[in-house]
């Protein structure tokens, strides 16, 4: 089972703008994390935020994390075509930092 | 992408016949993990390893097996090729206490 569901499944915006994306889990966790996926390739991690933080930035990258409500959300500010990509949140839990779960993803196109 | 190959790249093989997948890593790191991509599943853990010769089930581990000989090869066999295994495998390797973790670049593979 999986467990972090990211949402929407898919989102489609204009250059230039902002692009958000949510992730809910079930579980405790130690670290959230996020990755990208361009087409055909492997996955590259983005950016981890501890249980105990609660927003961290990288870059055009801003990521929360509410573990009340047991959701982050990433987003992406000042899109560009290159931000194209499946995004991904994973999560630890119970069996440790060393063994991920990782949710379906959202499929970010940014049109010119 | 911390010195990750995958061999072969893309394979077609036809049902029942064994399949063996290989991981390679420069780096030394003591955890990698083999995963799975279907539409619609995201990324799911088929075995993982934490050392040499010790591996464990993942979520999906139901036809394929795992081997760790060195510390820089992980070895994923299907024993009998079903076309429910058609899909993209891709390794990872694992930084040991935060465990973000490093893929590479996926084989795909079509079982007729």
């Amino acid at each position: 089972s999986q467990q972090g569901e990211e949402d929407p499944q898919a989102l489609s915006i204009q250059e230039g703008e902002n692009a958000t994306m949510n992730c809910s889990y079930k579980t405790s966790i130690n670290n959230l994390q996020w990755y990208r996926q361009n087409s055909g390739r492997g996955l590259v991690h983005l950016i981890l935020i501890r249980s105990n933080e609660r927003e961290k930035h990288s870059g055009r990258l801003r990521v929360t994390l509410d573990t009340s409500k047991k959701s982050s959300s990433l987003l992406i500010t000042a899109s560009r075509a290159a931000d194209t990509a499946s995004y991904f949140c994973a999560t630890d839990g119970a069996e440790g930092a060393q063994k991920l779960v990782f949710g379906q993803g959202t499929r970010l196109t940014i049109n010119p | 992408d911390a010195g990750i190959t995958q061999s072969p790249r893309h394979k077609v093989t036809e049902t029942g016949t064994p399949v063996t997948l290989r991981c390679h890593q420069t780096e030394n790191h003591r955890y990698m993990y083999w995963y799975r991509q279907d539409p619609g599943h995201g990324l799911r853990l088929i075995h993982y390893s934490y050392g040499v010769k010790d591996t464990d089930k993942g979520e999906v581990s139901d036809g394929y097996s795992v081997s760790r000989s060195k510390t820089e090869d992980f070895l994923l066999t299907l024993e009998s090729a079903t076309s429910s295994q058609t899909s993209v495998y891709f390794c990872a390797i694992s930084v040991e206490g935060v465990g973000t973790q490093y893929f590479g670049p996926g084989t795909r593979l079509l079982v007729l």
